[in-house]
């Protein structure tokens, strides 16, 4: 069975700070793993994603994320955050059989001036 | 163009009441989901169609009811409802479930708040 951890509920940083939210997994198959973002009152956002090839992903809003197999993890960062960063971020795993996503808890990401 | 429509954005309903949940994408998405989230908790898969054919129910209530009318819409019909399926409702689409071809993101709406007193 497929499993996330994202190891941090809140973290709480400065405005212009560099910040890393963390995520492990746990597969026996292989993974495709999504971050996405919640804006307060919001759907979700899809931030980056990895299905193969360089581990290092970019994505939206100055975000990007490594793929790290040995150490089954895949963390969120950016070197500067903005106010407007402040939002609820989930980590996901796709199931390779039924293309189920499994979240993780979520981490709150809150930014301050 | 990556966009999941949703309606109503907010809706009240009475535990007698029937009202209904409406998605819309015209991204060609063969598959399409209903997800339910409670504040502060990750979404919750309730159902997956694919190919306008139901594939997964997540042991839902019979009080929820979907409905996939053609590949781009999908209901969620909503009949004696309990307070506690207060919640923010989340329609999603991709291209195919449970393929691993490379792109099958699951894109979300914006999502329904639903309110049940």
């Amino acid at each position: 069975a497929q499993s996330v951890t994202q190891l941090d509920s809140q973290v709480p940083v400065f405005e212009e700070a560099p910040v890393e939210l963390r995520c492990n997994y746990s597969s026996s198959v292989s993974v495709y793993l999504f971050w996405y973002v919640q804006y307060p009152n919001q759907g979700l956002q899809l931030l980056l994603k990895y299905l193969s090839g360089s581990t290092l992903v970019k994505g939206i809003n100055g975000f990007e994320a490594e793929f790290n197999k040995s150490q089954t993890s895949f963390h969120l960062r950016k070197p500067s955050v903005h106010i407007s960063d402040t939002a609820e971020y989930f980590c996901a795993v796709s199931s390779s059989n039924t293309g189920k996503l499994i979240f993780g808890q979520g981490t709150t990401l809150q930014v301050k001036p | 163009d990556t966009e999941v429509t949703q309606t109503p954005k907010h809706l009240v309903m009475g535990m007698t009441n029937k009202k209904s949940l409406k998605c819309e994408q015209h991204m060609g998405h063969r598959a399409m989901y209903w997800y339910k989230q409670k504040a502060k908790k990750p979404p919750e898969l309730m159902f997956v169609y694919s190919y306008e054919k139901l594939s997964i129910n997540e042991s839902v209530p019979s009080r929820f009811s979907p409905e996939c009318p053609n590949s781009s819409l999908l209901n969620l019909h909503l009949h004696a409802l309990q307070p506690e399926d207060s919640a923010l409702y989340l329609c999603a689409s991709s291209q195919d479930p449970g393929t691993e071809q490379a792109g099958n993101t699951i894109y979300f709406g914006e999502g329904s708040w639903l309110t049940v007193v």
